[in-house]
């Protein structure tokens, strides 16, 4: 079993829906990204967060600690939302690495 | 545009070959982490550098080494290439104190044939 998992894997919608993906982990962390990666490669952090809710315009992140879980919501979605993002946990100790989960594609269709 | 870029951005090479990626940090960044991502899956950590110094290390062999240099830039070598290594490889650069972000690179595509 993964440390991090996220569903589903694989998402398409219709523009304008609300769109949410779920991350859960099993690891103790310190944080949590939500990270953005297009086709091609290069990864955009969308959100780290530790705690309760944060915004960024169409985007919405939430982590419940307690329950080691996390999710991400867009509302409005556009055809450019169409991405695969991926949940990783900030594992910390001494070395603050990432374990990340394998991904959500998303595909938004006009 | 998150201040660290990564060369070269594609890579071929033959199998048994070495190679060499090179990653610029976001300044003001100490800490850089590297990570491979086989087609299809999420990125695995291969190793971090904080301050010149290996600070924890994956599950990949030691044929994976690096190095981190004075201005926090760094660079990461693949001996004896195997098909295997075929992936994206990214970096992620960061200010280790605390819960700080990481900014990522757009990433090298090695294929090795």
């Amino acid at each position: 079993k993964n440390e991090v998992e996220q569903s589903p894997q694989n998402l398409t919608a219709q523009e304008g829906e609300f769109i949410t993906i779920n991350c859960s982990y099993s690891v103790g962390i310190s944080a949590l990204h939500w990270l953005q990666q297009h086709p091609g490669g290069g990864i955009v952090s969308l959100f780290m967060l530790s705690s309760g809710k944060k915004k960024h315009g169409r985007l919405i992140a939430t982590i419940n600690i307690q329950e080691k879980h996390s999710s991400l919501h867009i509302t409005a979605s556009h055809p450019r939302d169409s991405a695969v993002y991926i949940c990783a946990v900030l594992y910390g100790g001494a070395t603050n690495k990432l374990i990340f989960g394998t991904g959500t594609l998303l595909a938004v269709q006009p | 545009e998150t201040g660290v870029t990564q060369s070269p951005t594609h890579l071929i090479k033959t199998r048994g070959q070495q190679v060499t990626l090179r990653c610029s940090s976001q300044s003001g960044h100490n800490t850089v982490s590297w990570y491979q991502q086989a087609l299809g899956q999420g990125p695995q950590f291969i190793f971090q550098y904080y301050r010149e110094e290996e600070n924890g290390r994956g599950n990949f062999p030691p044929r994976f080494s690096g190095l981190q240099f004075p201005n926090y830039s760094s660079e990461l070598n693949v001996n004896a290439l195997e098909l295997d290594d075929s992936a994206l490889y990214l970096c992620a650069s960061s200010y280790r104190q605390g819960n700080t972000e990481a900014f990522f690179g757009q990433g090298t595509r090695l294929t090795v044939v």
